[in-house]
C-alpha cells in the first residue's frame, strides 16, 4: 500500500485560506467516505481534526474543513492564524481495510 | 477523559524484539480498534496495523506481516505491539490510538524506541 499523495509544503498569510490535497487511489480515498487529517505539532503526538471527509470533532474550530472529489481528498484552513503552523497528515480506510497515511504537508504561516 | 499511556522509551540491539504497551482509559475498551502507527525521525506517519479488543482480531500492513504481532489484556485495558528483527530502521516513535476501523481519533504520547549497536 503506497503513501497517500500530499503537497510537501503549503503557506499562506495570516487571515487567507489555504488548501491542501491528498490522492489516493479508487481502491482507497475514491472508495469510501473514510477519509480523516490530523494535525501534529513538533515534538507533539498527531491531533484528529475531520473524519469521515468532512466531520470535526467536538472542540475543533470550524475553520477546519473537509471535502473529497474522486480519489482526492482536500484539507482548507480558512482565517490562517499562527497556531495553525503545524504538519497535517491525511489517512484513508483501503479495501483491504487497512489504513494508510499520506506524505505529510508542512503548513507554514508567513 | 479518554487517554492512552503508552511504555517508557527503550534502545534495543538489531535482531532483538521490542513490545510497547498501551493501556487505555476513560472508554469502553472493546467498543474501539486500537491502531500503531509510527514515526521515524523526521519522517511522516506509517500505519502498522489494529488490534479489535474485543475479539483479538488484527490486521496488519503488509510492509510489517511476520514481523509484528498485536494482542491485548481485556481486564487491564491494556493492548500491546510487538515489533521482532529489528534493524536501524525501525528507529521511530511508536504510537498506539483509539478509532473505529476506518479512522484513528485520539491518540497515545509516543513510545521511542531506538535500535542501535
Amino acid at each position: 500500500q503506497s503513501a497517500l499523495t500530499q503537497p510537501a509544503s503549503v503557506s499562506g498569510s495570516p487571515g487567507q485560506s489555504i488548501t491542501i490535497s491528498c490522492t489516493g487511489t479508487s481502491g482507497d480515498v475514491g472508495a469510501y467516505n473514510y477519509v480523516s487529517w490530523s494535525q501534529q505539532h513538533p515534538g507533539k503526538a498527531p491531533k484528529l481534526i475531520i473524519y469521515d471527509v468532512n466531520n470535526r470533532p467536538s472542540g475543533v474550530s470550524n475553520r477546519f474543513s473537509g471535502s473529497k472529489s474522486g480519489n482526492t481528498a482536500s484539507l482548507t484552513i480558512s482565517g490562517l492564524q499562527a497556531e495553525d503552523e503545524a504538519d497535517y497528515y491525511c489517512y484513508s480506510y483501503t479495501s483491504s481495510s487497512t489504513g494508510v497515511f499520506g506524505t505529510g504537508t508542512k503548513v507554514t504561516v508567513l | 477523559q479518554v487517554q492512552h499511556v503508552q511504555s517508557g522509551a527503550e534502545v534495543k540491539k538489531p535482531g532483538a524484539s521490542v513490545k510497547v504497551s498501551c493501556k487505555a482509559s476513560g472508554y469502553t475498551f472493546i467498543a474501539y480498534y486500537i491502531h500503531w502507527v509510527r514515526q521515524a525521525p523526521g519522517q511522516g506517519l506509517e500505519w502498522m496495523g489494529w488490534i479489535d479488543p474485543n475479539t483479538g482480531g488484527t490486521n496488519y500492513a503488509q510492509n510489517f506481516q511476520g514481523r509484528v504481532t498485536m494482542t491485548r489484556d481485556t481486564s487491564i485495558t491494556t493492548a500491546y505491539m510487538e515489533l521482532s528483527s529489528l534493524t536501524s530502521d525501525d528507529t521511530a516513535v511508536y504510537y498506539c490510538a483509539r478509532g473505529p476501523r476506518t479512522s484513528v481519533d485520539v491518540w497515545g504520547k509516543g513510545t521511542t524506541v531506538t535500535v542501535s549497536s
